[in-house]
């Protein structure tokens, strides 16, 4: 399995800022991906992010408003810029390898 | 991209076996079924995989026809720590970006 660790684990942001959330792998894994999952619902997939690349965004995300870096097989970044309250959700990082999924425990956004 | 459709919630009682069924008609030859759980504030969490007939692993066992549109995962005499949100997936192995998280069946374990 791997571990993935995430920071922060929460914050409370000013509507008009962004925030830099980061992910870390305790090993390497072939993929890194993105997703946000509002209270009560399911994960929604925010992109791909690609060693060494751009991040390949899903429908309905763009990379200006949630870039993404991956410098490497084992950490990534997702930043929400410009956050605005309809931003507040809990951001999940999760790595693939062999068909397995392994996931953070998340990052809990609130914008106000 | 095969979507897959499972019941919203389900109840249960402690000591007993409860089985979640996932349809999925549009299986791709390639796509694996994996199933995953989530705890309330934590990130899911790979219960079993498979690609056809049954899977047996230390906490779950899944069932899948020969057509592998539907599979079923099974909690064998579950518990209380059992309640949680389970999640049916499919994909290839390699196209990760296929496995798309579908709303999940709430489990509730009563005592």
């Amino acid at each position: 399995s791997a571990v993935i660790s995430q920071k922060p684990s929460r914050d409370i942001c000013q509507r008009g800022t962004s925030l830099t959330i980061q992910c870390q792998v305790d090993s390497q894994v072939t993929m890194m991906f993105w997703y946000r999952q509002q209270p009560g619902q399911s994960l929604t997939l925010i992109a791909t992010a690609n060693q060494g690349s751009e991040a390949t965004y899903e429908s309905g995300f763009v990379i200006d408003k949630f870039p993404i870096s991956r410098p490497n097989l084992t950490f990534s970044t997702l930043t929400v810029s410009n956050m605005s309250p309809e931003d507040s959700s809990i951001y999940l990082c999760s790595g693939g390898r062999l068909g397995e999924l392994f996931f953070g425990e998340g990052s809990r956004l609130t914008v106000l | 991209l095969a979507k897959t459709t499972q019941p919203i919630s389900m109840d249960s009682y402690e000591g007993q076996e409860v089985n979640i069924t996932c349809s999925h008609n549009n299986i791709a030859t390639n796509d694996y079924i994996t199933w995953y759980q989530q705890f309330p504030s934590q990130g899911p969490r790979f219960i079993i995989q498979g690609y056809k007939t049954k899977v047996t692993n230390e906490v779950a066992s899944l069932f899948i026809p020969a057509d592998r549109k539907s599979s079923t995962l099974s909690l064998p005499r579950v518990s209380l720590s059992d309640t949680a949100v389970y999640y049916c997936l499919v994909g290839d192995l390699g196209g990760y970006s296929t496995l798309t998280f579908g709303k999940g069946t709430m489990l509730l374990v009563s005592p």
